[in-house]
């Protein structure tokens, strides 16, 4: 079965320091793969996106992932974290089981605290 | 350029009563998306349309739920009547495909509304 973990329910880190959030996969076929954050009471937003290509993906606010085939992860990363990055991370992939499927498998979710 | 938006943005029902739920997605954008997320657990994907046509219906969760997309603009997600399993954010996205050179649409990210939390009593 295609599915998405997100290992971590929390993940705290410090201002200044590089962040990462984890996110593994399981489908068939290539992967396209995406994150999207959501702030306190807000929507989910678009961070980025591997479809194909260079294995490492830059993004939205200073984010970066990197796409690992052999390890089926694609980490969130960002160098050097603010408390404003503070929220809600989702990892998410495209179910590729049908054709012309359209809809994502997402994972649980990642708290992400960055502490002043 | 606006983005999605949904309405109400919260809603408080009790069980047997219906709630209507409604999404205007970016302007131009075919693909429309409801998904749902109940608390603790992860996102799950209801039903894609393509303009006013149902692509994908696979996660609804049974006939209480009737989606409609009149026009291919806006749509409607129903819920009749609500049960207490029915409480969540509902989220709604959109997407619009490019098609380039090689044919075949490329795969585009989809654009989420702020989600309508929806409490069944």
């Amino acid at each position: 079965a295609q599915s998405v973990a997100q290992p971590e329910d929390q993940v705290n880190v410090a201002e200044g320091n590089p962040l990462t959030v984890k996110c593994t996969y399981s489908v068939s076929g290539n992967p396209y793969l995406f994150w999207y954050v959501q702030y306190p009471n807000r929507g989910l937003q678009f961070l980025l996106k591997y479809i194909t290509g260079d294995n490492l993906v830059k993004g939205s606010y200073g984010f970066e992932a990197e796409f690992n085939k052999s390890q089926t992860s694609f980490h969130l990363k960002k160098p050097s974290a603010l408390v404003s990055d503070s929220a809600l991370y989702f990892c998410a992939v495209r179910d590729m089981q049908a054709g012309n499927n359209r809809k994502l498998i997402w994972g649980l979710g990642t708290s992400l605290a960055v502490n002043p | 350029e606006a983005g999605v938006t949904q309405f109400p943005s919260h809603s408080v029902i009790e069980k047997g009563q219906t709630v209507t739920l409604r999404c205007d997605p970016i302007s131009g954008h075919d693909n429309l998306y409801w998904y749902r997320r109940v608390m603790g657990k992860e996102i799950k994907f209801l039903l894609h349309f393509v303009k006013e046509s149902k692509q994908d219906e696979s996660g609804m969760p049974n006939n209480r739920f009737l989606a409609e997309r009149t026009g291919g603009t806006y749509s409607t997600l129903k819920v009749q009547p609500a049960e207490l399993e029915d409480s969540g954010v509902y989220f709604c996205a959109s997407s619009q495909d490019i098609w380039g050179l090689a044919g075949g649409p490329s795969y585009n990210e989809q654009f989420f509304g702020p989600g309508t939390r929806l409490t069944v009593l």
